[in-house]
């Protein structure tokens, strides 16, 4: 089974200032989806980039943007120009064409004034 | 209106009770999903559908029950709950089918039922 696996619980930065948070997965598959949602103290998750593996550019969405590593299986996300609103818990999340969504445990970012 | 509803909002219960937790969404999607939130574990799959008359089990399926009563309902119910029951869970809706053009494989979240069972 797919596995998705973030390695830093808690992270913080300075407002402003450029953040990296981390996720690798396994899988055997060749033709896949990666995601990085966000969810605010509000509970709602909310949809911040998307991957498709197939594609070799990648994605970036305003202020955030990927390093797809496809070989390594690993799927960063980097957050530039931190603001206060970034504060939320950041989940990684997997998927295969047909298939459920796996998530990783999540990261605690918190941005500090 | 939120194209994904759930309902309650928030639910305390007492150990033993049966709680019906209920989804509805607009999206005209056919997959529907039920996850659970749990501190230090992410998001996790208890069952999912992806019509009305097919339902799977996901990872952590046990103690719990769905009904998929039209292609846009779809309800989780603990039949007698337990306190490791409590939880954050997430109803979600999503289209992959290649037909429709729109292969991009995400999911659409409803805002969450946080449930407490005492």
């Amino acid at each position: 089974a797919q596995t998705v696996t973030q390695s830093q619980p808690e992270m913080s930065v300075q407002e402003a200032e450029t953040v990296t948070l981390s996720c690798t997965y396994d899988t055997s598959e060749s033709d896949y989806y990666l995601f990085w949602y966000k969810q605010p103290p509000s509970r709602q998750m909310i949809l911040v980039i998307r991957q498709e593996a197939y594609k070799q550019q990648n994605a970036t969405e305003n202020r955030f943007s990927v390093n797809f590593q496809k070989a390594a299986k690993s799927f960063s996300l980097k957050i530039s120009d931190s603001q206060l609103g970034d504060a939320a818990m950041y989940f990684c999340a997997y998927r295969s064409p047909y298939n459920d969504m796996r998530f990783g445990a999540g990261t605690r970012l918190t941005v500090k004034p | 209106d939120a194209d994904v509803t759930q309902t309650p909002r928030n639910r305390i219960t007492k150990t033993g009770k049966r709680i019906m937790l209920e989804c509805s969404q607009t999206k005209g999607h056919d997959r529907m999903y039920w996850y659970r939130q749990d501190p230090g574990l992410g998001l996790r799959l208890i069952y999912y559908s992806f019509d009305v008359k097919d339902i799977n089990k996901g990872e952590i399926s046990d103690g719990y029950s769905v009904s998929r009563q039209a292609q846009a309902k779809f309800s989780l119910s603990l039949e007698s709950a337990i306190p490791n029951q409590t939880a954050l869970y997430f109803c979600a809706t999503s289209d992959l089918r290649v037909s429709s053009g729109s292969r991009t494989g995400e999911l659409f979240f409803g805002e969450g039922s946080r449930l407490t069972v005492l």
